[in-house]
């Protein structure tokens, strides 16, 4: 069974600063990985995935994530995070079934 | 685009009613899902589907049983509403899995007070 691990449950950053949110899953067999976001009462919103290829993917608003397949590790991070940025950010693999982490709760300060 | 739309955004419901919560895709995704959120706890599965009339149970499925007789909906149903199923419910599709999983499709939930 695959199983995945967000390893900080709240991240505040200062705008403009840069920031990275951990993801870390277990599995023994190739899954895909996935990022989404979540903004306040709203459904999640795929910011980027990897399937297959290069294991550096990277979404339209400047977010990039690396897959690392010896550390299992799918992190997520940005440069520069905006205001707008501040959301719930949640990793997933999937392989026959979406495993979900529990969270970041993402928090940019003026 | 892919439209996963969720029938109600927010309920208000009392102990021991049955409850139904409805989700419609409009992708000819072989694949739906439901969800519950709750703080803390993430993103729980409920039940999914890979067909029509097929269902099989996730992590979390008592207290809830689901119905897909068309391929583009799928039915939630809480058959005596408690308290402790207040929650976000998420109902999410996919392609079918023999073709590779690609991402999952989110509706924008239901928030359920169950009083």
């Amino acid at each position: 069974a695959q199983s995945v691990t967000q390893l900080d449950s709240q991240v505040p950053v200062f705008e403009e600063a840069p920031v990275e949110l951990r993801c870390n899953y277990s599995s023994s067999v190739s899954v895909y990985l996935f990022w989404y976001v979540q903004y306040p009462n709203q459904g999640l919103q795929l910011l980027l995935k990897y399937l297959s290829g290069s294991t550096l993917v990277e979404s339209i608003n400047g977010f990039e994530a690396e897959f690392n397949k010896s550390q299992t590790s799918f992190h997520l991070r940005k440069p520069s995070v905006h205001i707008s940025d501040t959301a719930e950010y949640f990793c997933a693999v999937s392989r026959n079934q979406f495993y979900f982490g529990t969270g970041t709760s993402l928090t940019v300060i003026p | 685009d892919v439209k996963v739309t969720q029938s109600s955004r927010y309920l208000v419901k009392r102990t021991g009613e049955k409850v139904f919560l409805e989700c419609v895709q409009d992708m000819d995704h072989e694949n739906m899902f439901w969800y519950r959120q709750d703080p803390g706890l993430g993103l729980r599965l409920i039940y999914f589907s890979y067909d029509v009339k097929m269902k099989e149970k996730g992590d979390i499925p008592e207290g809830y049983s689901v119905s897909r007789e068309k391929k583009e909906r799928f039915s939630l149903i809480l058959e005596s509403a408690s308290t402790n199923q207040t929650s976000m419910y998420l109902c999410a599709s996919s392609l079918d899995r023999d073709r590779g999983h690609t991402e999952a499709f989110f509706g924008q939930g239901t928030r359920l007070t169950v009083v």
